[in-house]
Parts: C-alpha cells; sequence; structure tokens
C-alpha cells in the first residue's frame, strides 16, 4: 500500500543548530514530494518540492530537502535554525494513478528554543 | 500570488444544523480540495473537484457533501452537523495539466465548532 510517515511527532532544537525533520514513503513508480509548514491557526504554506531532476531541493525560508530513492526518505534541513521556525510541517507525497490528489503525513512539530 | 480565502476563521454552530463553508480561489485552478485537520492525524482529504460540477469523494467523506457551480468556488456541506465534526476544515487549490505539478495552495482554515 502507498503511504507517508512522518516518525517524530516533535523535533526540539537549539537556535542557531542544524534541523531535520524526516519523512518517508512506500510507493511504487517515481513520486512527488512536497513540504508544507503551518504556523499556529493558520493554512499551510509551501515550502518545497520535488518532482525531479537534482536530489537537493531548495525552497523558501532557507530550507532544502534531499530525495532518497532507495531509502525511500525526503527529510528536510536547515543549516541554521531560527526561533520563527517553530511550526507544524508536513511531508506530502502525490503518488503515481492518483491524479492531482496529495495523502500527507501526520506532521511534525518543530520547537527551535534559545 | 495565489489567494484561498475561506468564509470564516470560526464558526460554532448547534448539533444537527446544516452547516455551509465557502472557498474562493482567484488563480483559476481547475483542482480544488477539502480537507480536515486533526491532532496527531495530518490532513485527511474529504472531497476534490476536477471542475465545475464534478466532484470526486476522498477519504472520509461520510457526513460532507460538497458543491462547485463555479470554478472558483467550492463548498463544502455538513447536512447535519455532529460533535464528532468538530475540526479545522482547510479548502486548497491547484493547477491540472499545462505543466501544473500538483503544488496545493491552502486557504487560512476554519476552526468549526459543533456543540
Amino acid at each position: 500500500a502507498q503511504s507517508v510517515a512522518q516518525p517524530e511527532d516533535q523535533v526540539n532544537v537549539a537556535e542557531g543548530n542544524p534541523l531535520t525533520v524526516k519523512c518517508t514513503y512506500s510507493v511504487s513508480g517515481n513520486p512527488y514530494l512536497f513540504w508544507y509548514v503551518q504556523y499556529p491557526n493558520r493554512g499551510l504554506q509551501f515550502l518545497l518540492k520535488y518532482i525531479t531532476g537534482d536530489n537537493l531541493v531548495k525552497g523558501s525560508y532557507g530550507f532544502e530537502a534531499e530525495f532518497n530513492k532507495s531509502q525511500t526518505s525526503f527529510h528536510l534541513k536547515k543549516p541554521s535554525a531560527l526561533v520563527s521556525d517553530s511550526a507544524l510541517y508536513f511531508c506530502a507525497v502525490r503518488f503515481t494513478g492518483t491524479a492531482s490528489k496529495l495523502t500527507f503525513g501526520t506532521g511534525t512539530r518543530l520547537q527551535v528554543t534559545l | 500570488d495565489v489567494k484561498v480565502t475561506q468564509s470564516s476563521r470560526y464558526l460554532v454552530k448547534r448539533t444537527g444544523e446544516k452547516v455551509f463553508l465557502e472557498c474562493v480561489q482567484d488563480m483559476d485552478h481547475e483542482n480544488m480540495f477539502w480537507y480536515r485537520q486533526d491532532p496527531g492525524l495530518g490532513l485527511r482529504l474529504i472531497y476534490f473537484s476536477y471542475d465545475v460540477k464534478m466532484k470526486e469523494k476522498g477519504d472520509i467523506p461520510e457526513g460532507y457533501s460538497v458543491s462547485r457551480e463555479k470554478k472558483e468556488r467550492f463548498s463544502l456541506i455538513l447536512e447535519s452537523a455532529s460533535t464528532n465534526q468538530t475540526s479545522m476544515y482547510l479548502c486548497a487549490s491547484s493547477l491540472w495539466g499545462r505543466g501544473g505539478t500538483d503544488t496545493q495552495y491552502f486557504g487560512p482554515g476554519t476552526r468549526l465548532t459543533v456543540l
């Protein structure tokens, strides 16, 4: 069955340290992969996506993500975290044959502290 | 910039009431979606639409219906609201074809409480 997983409910990082938010998927074919961020009481904002090409994708606010086909992962990264990065992060996948539908992970809350 | 607006940020209704949630997008997107968001469950797709007057069930359509009479507007209807429909409701839109890569753009959400 096709699925997407975010194995960590929460990630805690000190400001200035690198951060990683994990996402793995299970799918046949070539998925489209997305990261979204949600600030309190707001809708989701698009951060970045992988469709094809270079495995390292750069997005908004200094975030990047690496597509790893062998490990079926698409982890979100940032070299130096900011307190303002604290938010809820969602990984999403468009699976082959699902015609524009995205399947979202359960979300990971990122807490960046001083 | 794509703009997706939802008619209410907060809504309080009583059990059994008929509830309408409205969503409007201004970028001529073909696809529109309704999700509900609950803690620990992420986003779950209720219904989506590829075109005017066209709708398809998502993962959790029970207790909901939708209407798309115009391309820019997608309405979610709770025929008889129940307390288990208390949730955050998110609308989204995306391009289809014409090079669209399925990036969805979201509205601010409606937090619905059913008493």
